[in-house]
């Protein structure tokens, strides 16, 4: 079975620009969800998307928006990227909307760099 | 949000046993407890979850305290390759498949 995929792996952007970042889950999962990972926030969590639907936000900025498709595949997208956008950015898929007790499994991430 | 908190950093001899303590002294009747791991350049990857008992799969054992107020992952016997961050997170049953993330505890573990 095939895991979460990611692409592309690395990015450089420059300020200002806009960057829109994939993720296919795992084949049957239909909840995506996506993190920001930097050395001094950590992982911070930035939405999740159900059945094409926004359920959960984080808090960021309007910039950092999401979108899921018919086949659970998703895009994030950061419009006006900032320095403090240089990030690793990771996709989680999970069976199932979640109560609680169901697994999520991550990508490999995308490294994001913004020159 | 519950919150939780662990050890910044903790080391271990290979193949000797692991316990990793977390606190969760609000945790709340609906909160599962779950931990994570993220070994060096991965994106973080399941390990276990629990919600009042004790729960043991293929790579570790959680013991959860009576009154769920604090609980211990456990390596029994670690290897250099169990070498990651290890996350506790407490996840509401009610709040989709969000997991807050906290500093997590950096496990090293010396050969």
């Amino acid at each position: 079975k095939a895991g979460v995929t990611q692409t592309p792996r690395y990015l450089i952007k420059t300020r200002g620009q806009q960057v829109t970042l994939s993720c296919s889950p795992i084949s049957g999962h239909r909840s995506v969800s996506w993190y920001q990972q930097t050395p001094g926030q950590g992982l911070q969590f930035l939405f999740e998307y159900f059945s094409e639907t926004q359920r959960n936000k984080g808090n960021f900025p309007g910039r950092f928006s999401g979108r899921q498709f018919s086949n659970s595949r998703s895009e994030m997208n950061v419009s006006t990227l900032e320095l403090g956008d240089s990030a690793l950015y990771l996709c989680a898929s999970s069976l199932e909307s979640g109560r609680g007790n169901t697994e999520a499994f991550f990508g490999q991430g995308t490294r994001l760099t913004v020159v | 949000d519950a919150k939780t908190t662990q050890p910044n950093s903790m080391e271990s001899n290979e193949e000797e046993p692991v316990h990793l303590p977390c606190n969760h002294s609000t945790i709340s009747g609906t909160d599962y407890i779950h931990w994570y791991r993220q070994l060096p350049s991965q994106g973080p990857e399941y390990v276990i979850h629990g919600l009042t008992s004790n729960v043991n799969n293929r790579m570790a054992s959680l013991a959860i305290a009576e009154d769920r107020k604090s609980s211990t992952l456990i390596l029994h016997r670690a290897t250099l390759r169990d070498a990651a961050v290890y996350y506790c997170i407490l996840r509401d049953r009610n709040a989709g498949n969000m997991l807050t993330f906290g500093g997590g505890t950096r496990l090293m573990v010396k050969p």
